[in-house]
């Protein structure tokens, strides 16, 4: 398997741009998580779907972020308007329900910079 | 509330020497534990957990955790730590029953030949 998939590995916007994130977790996985990584704020968990719905949405920082998953194969994050306190490392996760739920395979992250 | 912390923000070892990363927890009920490991410009990768029964579990690349239920304690160890060690480490408990891990601020291992 090609492990977690996210694209692009790299984005830089200016502020006010929509930015769309794209990750495509391990086959077979039911659970899917996106996190974001800062110096400042370290790991936080912005949303994750169990099956493709959303269960928590918690950490979703406001209205400019939504997520989707249409299927089981795909999820997008979004931020619009983007602003440069969006800059991060955003990474998709997935894992398989049951005992084995809280071992998540992350994919590579995505990079985002926000000018 | 759950919680799990790294005392350490680094940990600086010489190769070959054995290796300490620390994380203590406060979680309600029997824990559920975890090691994460970040490679430079990678994603998190498991390492190991602890459900139940042996307090001492064995992970991946030779690592292993010993789970210390009086001390509150879930420390990462090796009995020979390799330069390709070096990398950021995060110890993570589920928030109770709602599907979140919570991490703790890592720690930075850095190993020196």
């Amino acid at each position: 398997d090609a492990g977690v998939i996210q694209s692009p590995r790299h984005e830089v916007t200016e502020m006010g741009q929509e930015v769309t994130l794209r990750c495509k977790p391990i086959s077979g996985h039911n659970s899917l998580f996106w996190y974001r990584q800062t110096m400042m704020r370290g790991l936080e968990l912005l949303i994750y779907f169990n099956n493709n719905v959303p269960i928590d949405d918690s950490g979703m920082p406001e209205d400019r972020f939504s997520a989707k998953m249409p299927n089981a194969s795909f999820s997008t994050l979004k931020i619009q308007p983007s602003e440069p306190r969006d800059s991060a490392v955003y990474f998709c996760a997935s894992s398989l329900e049951g005992d084995r739920f809280y071992e998540q395979y992350f994919g590579p992250g995505t990079r985002l910079t926000v000018t | 509330a759950q919680s799990v912390a790294q005392p350490e923000d680094q940990v600086n070892v010489a190769e070959g020497n054995p290796l300490t990363v620390k994380c203590t927890y406060s979680v309600s009920g029997n824990p559920y534990l975890f090691w994460y490991v970040q490679y430079p410009n990678r994603g998190l990768q498991f390492l190991l957990k602890y459900i139940t029964g042996d307090n001492l579990v064995k992970g991946s690349y030779g690592f292993e955790a010993e789970f210390n239920k009086s001390q509150t304690s879930f420390h990462l160890k090796k009995p020979s730590a390799l330069v390709s060690d070096s990398a950021l480490y995060f110890c993570a408990a589920p928030s109770g029953n709602t599907g979140k891990l919570i991490f703790g601020q890592g720690t930075t291992l850095q190993v020196k030949p």
